[in-house]
């Protein structure tokens, strides 16, 4: 089975923290993806990568910074933590091309930031 | 930019009522398409991937179609049971020269009535 793996299920942070949030995966998959869930504004896409230090902005990079040193492991970074970054967080992994792109996500990460 | 759009937002059945989620999606120009499903506070499971070259794939009681070129999906429920209640979302993959972006709809709320 697949398997993509977040660091925490819960994490409670205070405002200007530096936050790490990691993510593995075990499956080789080239493309790894950082969305922030919101009530009523569905996913929203934060970073992505295509390979190992290649990253790409998404929708609402602004606050965010991501480290890809290795295939495996994808972390996002918050420089310093607001409230407004109060969130669920979920890691995503797939194969960039073929007929297995098949995304599979890790448990999520419910942050909080007081 | 891609729109998806999931309708109605939140559904209400009996048990044992066969069921359709729909989605629709503003440019044709797809990958593949999605389904997942998602349990209250949890990451997202992968139900169904169906290639922008097929018309449906089958999983079990779930069966979900594509017609492309009108912007449409669907996913079929049989007999459904409670433990069915959960959110379904939809994602199109947009193909890019890197990360083959996702973009996912808001999702439709099912509760199965036992």
């Amino acid at each position: 089975d697949v398997k993509v793996t977040q660091s925490s299920r819960y994490l409670v942070k205070r405002t200007g923290e530096k936050v790490f949030l990691e993510c593995v995966q075990d499956m080789d998959h080239e493309n790894m993806f950082w969305y922030r869930q919101d009530p009523g504004l569905g996913l929203r896409l934060i970073y992505f990568s295509y390979d190992v230090k290649m990253k790409e902005k998404g929708d609402i990079p602004e606050g965010y910074s991501v480290s890809r040193e290795k295939k495996e492991r994808f972390s996002l970074i918050l420089e310093s933590a607001s409230t407004n970054q109060t969130s669920m967080y979920l890691c995503a992994s797939s194969f960039y091309r073929g007929r297995n792109t098949e995304a599979f996500f890790g448990q999520g990460t419910r942050l909080t930031v007081v | 930019k891609q729109e998806v759009t999931q309708i109605p937002a939140a559904l209400s059945v009996p048990e044992g009522e066969n069921l359709v989620l729909n989605c629709s999606f503003t440019d044709s120009a797809i990958y593949n398409l999605q389904w997942f499903r998602q349990d209250p506070g949890k990451g997202l499971t992968s139900l169904l991937l169906i290639q922008s070259s097929q018309r449906e794939q089958t999983s079990g009681r779930l069966n979900a179609s594509l017609d492309k070129s009108s912007g449409r999906s669907t996913l079929y429920i049989a007999a459904s049971q409670p433990g069915d209640s959960a959110t379904y979302l939809c994602a199109v993959r947009r193909p890019s020269n890197t990360g083959n972006q996702f973009y996912f709809g808001t999702g439709t709320s099912l509760t199965v009535i036992p």
